[in-house]
């Protein structure tokens, strides 16, 4: 089982639509979260942290549900833009303190 | 911006030669890494540096070596390129230690033929 696990989709969603990703963490011990934002042939940028009490960026909402040991990414209102892949990271909770990417969710925003 | 840049940003190589990447940062952050990405593994640590000639391996080291004499340079070596290490590398930084955020140079796609 991979540490960090994410469906690829593609999720097609019209604009003005929202769209949520989900991804699955197998350490419970973990304590730091993030997505990230990657549009084709860049590298990764840091979209947002993910807080416990769960967190919102404008259109952009955050969360984390420990018990489940999920991260939750919630966009409103799609923007073409808004077009990318979107990357799950957690940290591994050993004496390295290393972010561990997930593959990646793809979404594509079609007018 | 980071102020973090990768050299080469496109390589082929033959199958067999060395190849070093190059990552160089401005702001003196101490930890550095290198990943690679590949379609379907995301994200992979090769090797990382908290420091000059501190250096640890990550979960995909072998074929890769590192070295870190400067604060600002971190070069990974491909010692013997194989076609399984065509693949886009990323160097990054963390601004704040282990476990916060890392910062992405636009990375090296690299052919090994």
């Amino acid at each position: 089982r991979k540490e960090v696990e994410q469906d690829p989709g593609p999720f097609n969603v019209p604009e003005g639509a929202t769209v949520a990703f989900n991804c699955t963490y197998s350490n419970s011990a973990s304590q730091s979260f993030f997505w990230y934002r990657q549009d084709c042939r860049k590298e990764p940028k840091l979209l947002m942290s993910v807080y416990s009490s769960g967190n919102e960026d404008g259109r952009f909402t955050a969360q984390l549900n420990r018990a489940s040991q999920y991260i939750s990414l919630l966009i409103r209102d799609s923007k073409l833009s808004d077009s990318a892949t979107y990357l799950c990271v957690v940290n591994r909770m050993d004496s390295s303190y290393k972010l561990i990417f997930g593959s990646g969710t793809r979404l594509l925003v079609r007018p | 911006d980071a102020g973090i840049t990768q050299s080469p940003r496109h390589k082929v190589t033959e199958t067999g030669t060395p190849v070093t990447l190059r990552c160089h940062q401005t702001e003196n952050h101490r930890y550095m890494y290198w990943y690679r990405q590949d379609p379907g593994h995301g994200l992979r640590l090769i090797h990382y540096s908290y420091g000059v000639k501190d250096t640890d391996k990550g979960e995909v080291s072998d074929g890769y070596s590192v070295s870190r004499s400067k604060t600002e340079d971190f070069l990974l070596t491909l010692e013997s390129a194989t076609s399984s290490q065509t693949s886009v590398y990323f160097c990054a930084i963390s601004v704040k230690g282990p476990g916060s955020p890392l910062h992405f140079g636009n990375g090296t796609r690299l052919t090994v033929t």
